[in-house]
């Protein structure tokens, strides 16, 4: 099993701050990879798969890099709709798909 | 417009059974990959199951002999047959549309406890 690892489990930004979350997999999954946002009462929302490439109607201030076992998820100016737990998830290792275990994104 | 409602869900004691539906609108559920995912209190989210579209199924290791996904062409809906439940599957499930591995449409979720 291809084990997904977040960071950190909490991040406090100021809204208009810029957002860094990590992901890394314990072992290559190429560009293999999904972001997702959970609000509250929600079910979660795709934002961006293969590593890089917005889902349709997703803001540009989302922004993903990296490949192999290191990404970022990058929210550029943060809006009060963005707090949020977000979510990585592999897609390499088909059809054992693997989640982290979130990052919980909170006003400071 | 896609549109994925699950119900199905319930208080059920260990070792009963629950069916879980996935009703689908706004596309043809049998021409597209489905996958069950499920939230557990602390534990995130969990891939549980998938159906494609060659009726190929696939089960996390955890519900494998246990759980049962397929799908009712005519109703455009999408199950989830578990049997022998444990305490550690309760959960939110979440019915997903997936594509290329990536899950793009959800429905909002369906609440499975298992206590005694």
């Amino acid at each position: 099993e291809i084990v997904m690892t977040q960071s950190p489990a909490t991040l406090s930004v100021s809204p208009g701050e810029r957002a860094t979350l990590s992901c890394r997999a314990s072992e290559t999954v190429s560009a293999n990879l999904a972001w997702y946002q959970q609000r509250p009462g929600q079910a979660p929302r795709l934002l961006i798969y293969g590593a890089s490439t917005r889902a349709t109607g997703i803001p540009a201030r989302f922004s993903g890099s990296g490949s192999a076992t290191e990404f970022t998820l990058t929210i550029s100016s943060l809006q009060s709709e963005d707090f949020a737990v977000y979510y990585c998830q592999q897609y390499d290792n088909w059809p054992e798909y693997t989640f982290g275990q979130g990052t919980k994104l909170e006003i400071k | 417009e896609v549109q994925l409602v699950e119900s199905g869900g319930g208080l059920i004691q260990p070792g009963g059974s629950l069916r879980l539906s996935c009703a689908a609108s706004g596309f043809t559920a049998t021409r597209n990959y489905m996958t069950w995912v499920r939230l557990a209190p602390g534990r995130g989210l969990e891939w549980v199951a998938s159906l494609y579209v060659d009726d190929t199924s696939y089960y996390t290791a955890s519900v494998k002999g246990r759980f049962t996904i397929s799908r009712d062409t005519a109703k455009n809906t999408v199950y989830l047959q578990m049997n022998s439940l444990r305490l550690e599957d309760t959960a939110l499930y979440y019915c997903a549309r997936e594509l290329d591995g990536s899950l793009i449409d959800w429905g909002q979720g369906t609440l499975v406890t298992v206590a005694s």
